[in-house]
């Protein structure tokens, strides 16, 4: 079974400042993996997806980007981080049947 | 393009009720798979159903959805609350393997005692 690995678990940033969160899958080789994010009592929303190393489609930017530099490994960061960027992000990968999406336990961001 | 509705925001119960969250769908495609996510407080998103075969009832840790093609639906419902069900649900569809996984925008149930 696949296991999504992300972090940090949580983070406090100042407005302004760079930003990276980082999620790693195992047990599944050449994943789909996407980024979603939540904000505080708000629905899911899809961010980026990817398919392969090097390859990433982004569905809402939102001032964020991107990268896929391993084929288990899926970066999100922004160089100048806003207020609105706050909320919980979540990465997630499909497997099984019907490409099922499961997620990460997920990096709670904070920002002052 | 495809859509998923989920027409309740918040549904308060009773423990011990009968719950039922609805979902409906958009698409043009004849063989979508819909699936039902349960979010915990400060936790994420988890499977609770998927079903992809019509008319076929799925169940999983008491709910249950039958997905229905004729009336675009994949309601979800469970015949007694507990108070450990309030959680944000989410409704989703998927029409093809790469790429997107469509959400509803959620509906959060709060079962009190």
């Amino acid at each position: 079974a696949q296991t999504i690995h992300q972090w940090p678990v949580a983070e406090i940033k100042a407005v302004g400042s760079p930003l990276s969160l980082g999620c790693t899958i195992k047990g599944k080789s050449s994943p789909n993996l996407y980024w979603y994010w939540q904000a505080t009592g708000g629905t899911l929303q899809q961010l980026f997806y990817s398919i392969t190393v090097g390859q990433v489609e982004s569905v809402v930017q939102l001032n964020l980007s991107a990268s896929r530099p391993k084929d288990d490994q899926f970066i999100l960061s922004t160089e100048k981080l806003l207020l609105s960027h706050s909320g919980f992000y979540l990465c997630a990968s499909t497997g099984g049947a019907a490409e099922t999406l499961y997620f990460g336990s997920g990096t709670r961001l904070t920002v002052l | 393009g495809d859509s998923v509705t989920q027409t309740e925001g918040l549904v308060t119960l009773t423990e011990g009720l009968p719950v039922m969250l609805n979902c409906t769908y958009q698409t043009i495609y004849s063989n979508p798979f819909l699936f039902w996510y349960v979010q915990h407080l400060n936790e994420s998103p988890r499977l609770l159903l998927k079903s992809f075969t019509d008319n076929k009832r799925t169940e999983h840790q008491g709910f249950h959805a039958t997905l229905h093609k004729s009336s675009s639906s994949f309601h979800l419902q469970k015949s007694s609350a507990q108070l450990s069900d309030s959680a944000l649900y989410y409704c989703a569809l998927r029409t093809q393997v790469v790429g997107q996984l469509t959400f509803g925008r959620g509906t959060r149930l709060q079962v009190y005692a």
